[in-house]
């Protein structure tokens, strides 16, 4: 089955620096790679998302790179704020069974004001 | 605006109990999934199900089971609750359509937090 892995598991960074997440994954038939946000107590939710058909996507502050070669993609987050402090999910699912995802296991993020 | 709902926030039961924890989700989702969520290991999958009466397990079913009788409603069953299930449980549902914009995103709810003593 497909198995993700994500790095680092913290990651500590002052206000207005910016954060990188990478997770590798390794079916290369999966094709769809979100990533999750989960605030303190909070459910976890989509902040951006990438197919296997393009290789970056940008949402103000947050952009998603994918290298399906190296099987490998990345959260950047630019311009940190203290609001970007969270667990960070990345996850790989493909057409099949339901659309499942596996996810890794999770970066804590911590912007320091 | 609550969109999946999960019944009970907080459970707290006792080893050999019988427990049942309730999803449902109003949005029409075809695919609904339960996740246990444990610190440093991430969202890991115990059963999905594609359509009513549908299941799968994931990758850790050992001591759960599901049902799905309405398409709206995935229940997770623990037979005999043991220390080692307690953990925050996840449900989640997705519609169907891949490749479709917006097929795979999972929406999730808020979480119920199992303790068994």
């Amino acid at each position: 089955g497909e198995n993700v892995e994500q790095h680092p598991s913290t990651l500590s960074v002052q206000e207005g620096d910016s954060a990188v997440i990478k997770c590798t994954y390794s079916d290369s038939a999966s094709n769809y790679f979100p990533w999750y946000k989960q605030e303190l107590g909070k459910r976890p939710q989509l902040i951006i998302d990438i197919r296997s058909n393009v290789g970056e996507k940008k949402d103000q502050r947050i952009a998603v790179t994918l290298n399906k070669t190296a099987k490998h993609f990345s959260l950047h987050i630019t311009e940190t704020q203290p609001e970007d402090s969270a667990v960070y999910f990345c996850a790989a699912s493909k057409n099949t069974n339901a659309g499942k995802s596996t996810f890794g296991d999770g970066t804590t993020l911590t912007v320091k004001p | 605006d609550v969109k999946v709902t999960q019944s009970s926030r907080y459970l707290v039961k006792r080893t050999g109990e019988k427990v049942f924890l309730e999803c449902v989700q109003d949005m029409d989702h075809e695919n609904m999934f339960w996740y246990r969520q444990d610190p440093g290991l991430g969202l890991r999958l115990i059963y999905f199900s594609y359509d009513v009466k549908m299941k799968e397990k994931g990758d850790i079913p050992e001591g759960y089971s599901v049902s799905r009788e309405k398409k709206e409603r995935f229940s997770l069953i623990l037979e005999s609750a043991s220390t080692n299930q307690t953990s925050m449980y996840l449900c989640a549902s997705s519609s169907r359509g891949a490749g479709l914009h917006g097929a795979n995103v999972l929406t999730f709810g808020a979480g119920s937090r199992l303790t068994v003593l």
